[in-house]
């Protein structure tokens, strides 16, 4: 298996700009996770998908920031307009939910956005 | 509520020194216990992991002890290298009834020196 897939891996975009970043997750997992990581703040927790179905999205910052997950194969991460305080690593991340298998999540490379 | 704490880092060691780096955690029922290690540019990768009380997960030379009584998941290395210069990452995952819920630390920065 290829694993998670992130794309781009790097952007670079103008404040006020809307940003969407991609995931595929792993075949077969049917949880997904959004993660920003900066230095101040650490790993975050912005959403959490299961079965395709948003379950907790406290995380995510405010309403410049939406995430969907029209199918099993692939999510995005929008942030429009995006702003400077938005640069960050942003990952992705699956497992396979299921009360007797150890869902271990399994991390994508992580996409670095840069706001200027 | 559900919470993992870890030490503070950043931790420097020289090469072949022993290595702990302390996790312990909050959790209702019984969760299941992570750790993962982040390279320089690269993604979160699982290192080992714990079910069950008394558990010991272990990986290229890293362990750790799934205590229940102490509520700890501390990691140990008895002779670290360079190349396992990183950031680490306690964690714990419970199944609740809407799916999976993950905790992570804050991370532990591991710098091994020649």
């Amino acid at each position: 298996d290829a694993g998670v897939i992130q794309s781009p891996r790097h952007e670079v975009t103008e404040m006020g700009q809307e940003v969407t970043l991609r995931c595929k997750p792993i075949s077969g997992h049917n949880s997904l996770f959004w993660y920003r990581q900066t230095m101040m703040r650490g790993l975050e927790l912005l959403i959490y998908f299961n079965n395709n179905v948003p379950i907790d999205d406290s995380g995510m910052p405010e309403d410049r920031f939406s995430a969907k997950m029209p199918n099993a194969s692939f999510s995005t991460l929008k942030i429009q307009p995006s702003e400077p305080r938005d640069s960050a690593v942003y990952f992705c991340a699956s497992s396979e939910t299921s009360a007797t298998i150890t869902d271990t999540q399994y991390f994508g490379p992580g996409t670095r956005l840069t706001v200027l | 509520g559900n919470s993992v704490t870890q030490m503070e880092g950043p931790v420097t060691l020289s090469e072949e020194a022993f290595l702990t780096i302390n996790c312990t955690y909050t959790a209702t029922g019984y969760p299941s216990l992570f750790w993962y290690v982040q390279y320089p540019g690269e993604g979160l990768q699982l290192l080992l992991k714990a079910t069950k009380a008394d558990d010991k997960g272990s990986n290229k030379g890293f362990e750790a002890t799934y205590r229940k009584e102490t509520t700890s998941f501390h990691l140990e290395k008895g002779s670290v290298q360079v190349s396992d210069s990183a950031v680490y990452f306690c964690a714990l995952r419970r199944l609740s009834n809407t799916g999976n819920q993950f905790y992570f630390g804050t991370g532990t920065s591991l710098t091994v020196i020649p």
